[in-house]
């Protein structure tokens, strides 16, 4: 079966701006988790969503959200971006929050 | 607080000779244990797991991992490591405590490196 999917792979943006990541989960699984990469910080948690239910949030600014859909793809947005946010954003998904994720491939994105 | 820790940061090791990364947790309940590896550039790709069972869990790869509670420990292994295995190991630990949702922790990650 397809793994998971996230869009676009690579996103150059620069100050100010926003920006929306997608990912599209493996067929069945109903959970996405949201993480921020960064040589610095290593893997932070953004965010999870559940059956289009946001469960958990990690700390971070507002700027920062997230939605999932009914076909449990889900889309992060940053808003009003900085330059600390050039990271690797990655997403997983998973059959129920208590079983294994699975990873996409990453949304790079850099600011300028 | 619940935590993960990775004690090394770095590991070199030499091809073909046995590695095992170092995985301790605080955790207040039975928690659900995993390896993950991560290539450069990539997403992170699930080595092995733990729910409850036999303690000594076989992951793919030729990685197998020990769960030991009394040493709240999770360590991962390898009876010898070739060249394609130098990426980042990350563990995580999850659970669900009282009056609240099951949460991930993640450690810091260790990256191993092969010496030819």
């Amino acid at each position: 079966k397809a793994g998971v999917t996230q869009t676009p792979r690579y996103l150059i943006k620069t100050r100010g701006q926003q920006v929306t990541l997608s990912c599209s989960p493996i067929s069945g699984h109903r959970s996405v988790s949201w993480y921020q990469q960064t040589p610095g910080q290593g893997l932070q948690f953004l965010f999870e969503y559940f059956s289009e239910t946001q469960r958990n949030k990690g700390n971070f600014p507002g700027r920062f959200s997230g939605r999932q859909f009914s076909n449990s793809r889900s889309e992060m947005n940053v808003s009003t971006l900085e330059l600390g946010d050039s990271a690797l954003y990655l997403c997983a998904g998973a059959r129920d929050p208590a079983y294994e994720q699975y990873f996409g491939p990453g949304t790079r994105l850099t600011v300028t | 607080a619940q935590s993960v820790t990775q004690p090394d940061i770095h590991i070199t090791v030499s091809e073909g000779a046995s590695l095992e990364l170092r995985c301790n947790y605080s955790y207040g309940a039975t928690p659900y244990l995993f390896w993950y590896v991560q290539s450069p550039g990539q997403g992170l790709q699930l080595l092995l797991k733990y729910f409850s069972g036999d303690t000594l869990v076989q992951g793919i790869k030729g990685f197998e991992a020990e769960f030991k509670r009394s040493q709240s420990s999770f360590n991962l292994r390898k009876p010898s490591v070739h060249w394609s295995d130098a990426a980042e190991y990350f563990c995580a630990v999850g659970g669900q405590l009282m009056d609240s949702n099951y949460q991930l922790i993640w450690g810091a990650g260790t990256k191993l490196i092969i010496k030819p």
